[in-house]
């Protein structure tokens, strides 16, 4: 069965510190993969996605980037941290000839102070 | 009980009562939908789906109606219990590419 995990679970990072979160899939080879954000209380916004590696789609513009260097890796980086970046970061995954059903992994919680 | 979900962002039940969470969708170029449950502190976790070539889809204790005349999706939870209370998701996607569109989400509490 396919699972997906994210690191780290919390993170507290100063302001104008970089950030490197990191999302894996095991069980499944070439997925779709996404990187959402969430604010408190509210609904996911879309951020990357990438349907091979080294192919990244950009959802919004911002301080934020991604990078796919292996095929079921996926990373969500930053060079310096704004407040605004603070939320709950979300990987998910779906098969790439089918693409619909998108399946999370356990989220990232960033605290930017 | 029964709720709005881009309106009403809460709804609260008593146990054992049936549960009907509502979405509202905006593009007819929407295909495919799918519902999403997430517990605090958790990522989202998949509920059901429905192509739009559906009206009805059940699942154990779950039911998806599709209205797409009026471009409505609704999720029905029977006789629900404590472990349903968490924020439940809408998404819908268009016929192409791979890009989810989430609603803003409902509050579904179940009292005891």
């Amino acid at each position: 069965s396919q699972t997906i995990h994210q690191w780290p679970a919390t993170l507290v990072q100063p302001v104008g510190s970089p950030l490197s979160l990191e999302c894996t899939v095991e069980g499944t080879s070439n997925p779709n993969l996404y990187w959402y954000r969430q604010a408190a209380g509210r609904g996911l916004q879309l951020l990357f996605y990438s349907v091979g590696i080294g192919q990244i789609s950009s959802e919004v513009p911002q301080n934020l980037s991604a990078s796919r260097p292996q095929d079921r890796q996926f990373i969500l980086s930053s060079k310096k941290l704004l407040l605004s970046d603070s939320g709950f970061y979300l990987c998910a995954w779906s098969v790439s000839w089918d693409g619909v059903s998108q399946y999370f992994g356990p989220g990232t919680r960033l605290l930017v102070l | 009980g029964e709720s709005v979900g881009l309106h009403l962002p809460t709804l609260s039940v008593q146990e054992g009562d049936n549960s009907i969470i509502n979405c509202a969708y905006s593009n007819s170029a929407s295909d495919y939908f799918i519902w999403y449950k997430q517990e605090s502190g958790k990522g989202p976790q998949f509920i059901i789906d429905i192509r739009s070539n559906m009206d009805k889809r059940q699942g154990q204790r779950v039911t998806v109606l599709l209205n797409k005349t009026v471009k409505h999706l609704s999720l029905q939870i029977a006789a629900t219990q404590p472990g349903d209370s968490a924020v439940y998701f809408c998404a819908e996607k268009e016929t192409s590419g791979s890009r989810l569109t989430f609603g803003e989400g409902t509050q579904l509490t179940v009292n005891p």
